[in-house]
Order: structure tokens, then sequence, then C-alpha cells
């Protein structure tokens, strides 16, 4: 079964960074592009970036409210995809979803993990 | 890449139809067969229910179908069921090599 797990989340003040990383299972990770998108609380779904295999040349591309402070990477051999957060806003607080591209489209999605930015 | 436009909430009786858009523009959905539709329940993750505009994958109910015209999608459920009610967001492949997400829409079964 294929599975994606998070984790990194919490509590961190403006301005500070942070890393998330995401498990995947069940699944060849080195042939599937990785991403995420995330979820502030009472808003929609953001995509955020994405990272391609290495067989693609591992494209990165973000979303403008990020690029040039976020930073996305995979280890293939571990089968984790990361999600270096620097500089920080109290607007990145959210809910954070690592997916799987398929390619044009997200499946599956993990369960998220939760960043608050706040001082 | 703004969101791509959708109504904020649509409702129907179970056994009813209701149809969600999604409107973008030519260098999103208009451009590209690469649209998908997610649901959304509270508390749990996302799921996909169509891709490729009007592709379902295995184990989604045949009710649920997706089209297109122009730089509008639309996910149209047939026969609504209570589990139904959840929020559905279209998302779209861009010009940028980006992706986008719609507004999102909650579906409430009367």
């Amino acid at each position: 079964e294929v599975h994606l797990v998070e984790s990194g989340g919490g509590l961190v003040q403006p301005g500070r960074s942070l890393r998330l990383s995401c498990a995947a299972s069940g699944f060849p990770f080195g042939d599937y592009a990785m991403g995420w998108v995330r979820q502030a609380a009472g808003k929609g779904l953001e995509w955020i970036s994405f990272i391609t295999g290495k067989v693609y040349g591992e494209t990165r591309e973000y979303a403008a409210s990020v690029r040039g402070r976020f930073i996305i990477s995979r280890d293939d051999s571990k089968g984790v995809a990361f999600l270096e957060m620097n500089s920080l806003r109290t607007e990145d607080t959210a809910l954070y979803f690592c997916i799987r591209l398929g390619p044009n489209w997200f499946d599956p999605w993990g369960q998220g993990t939760l960043v608050t930015v706040s001082s | 890449q703004s969101a791509l436009t959708q109504p904020a909430s649509v409702s129907g009786s179970p056994g009813q139809s209701i149809t969600i858009s999604c409107t973008g523009t030519s260098s999103d959905v208009g451009g590209y067969n690469y649209v998908s539709w997610y649901q959304h329940h509270p508390a749990k993750a996302p799921k996909l229910i169509i891709y490729e505009v009007n592709k379902r994958p295995s184990g989604v109910p045949d009710r649920f179908s997706g089209s297109k015209s122009g730089n509008t999608a639309s996910l149209t459920i047939s026969g609504l069921q209570a589990e139904d009610e959840a929020d559905y967001y279209c998302n779209s492949y861009t010009s940028s090599n980006t992706y986008v997400f719609g507004t999102g829409t909650k579906v409430t079964v009367l």
C-alpha cells in the first residue's frame, strides 16, 4: 500500500527555519515526483512545491509565495522528501501535506504536519 | 498565479445531481488537460477523485464525473449521497510549470 508520513512540524518563531520530512513507502520512490501542499486554518489548499526524480534532473518548482525561502529536496536512497522552510512568516502557519505526483495530479496525500509560526 | 474560481458552496438533496465549476485562464485550465479534483473531509487527507479532466481513479464511484469547456472545468456528482458532503477543490497544471488550486467548494447534502 502506498503511504506518505509527514513529520517535523511544530511551533517556530518568525524569521526562523524548520525542516519537514515525508517518508514514503509502497512504491518505487525514485520514479515519482514529490511535492507539498498546505492549508491554513479556514482557508483553501495551496500548492507549494514539487521536485522530479533524478532521471528527470530533480527539477524543482515553487509557488511565488515561498520562492526564495523554501527549498525542496529528496533522498531517493531513503525514500524521503524534505521541505526546508526559511525566513518563516506568520502567514506560513498551516497544515502541510506531502503529495506524490502522478504526474499531473496528486495521489496519495499524507495526513499532514502542522506548522505554527508565532512569537 | 491566481487561484482558480469555484463557487463557495453548492447544495443538493440525496439522489440529486450537482455541478461544481472551476474557472481559470488559457494559461491553466484552458491550456492543458491536466485538471484534477479532490474531495476533502475535515481532519482527513484530501482524496483524488478525478484526474486529466474526466478520468476516475480505481475505487472512485462512477457518480463522480468531470468535464471541461474552454477555461472552465466542471465536476458533477450524480445521485448525491450523504457521504459526499465535503469540500471539493479543482487543480490545474499551468504554463509556468506550476500548479494552482481552486478556491474550494463546500458541498452540503440537505
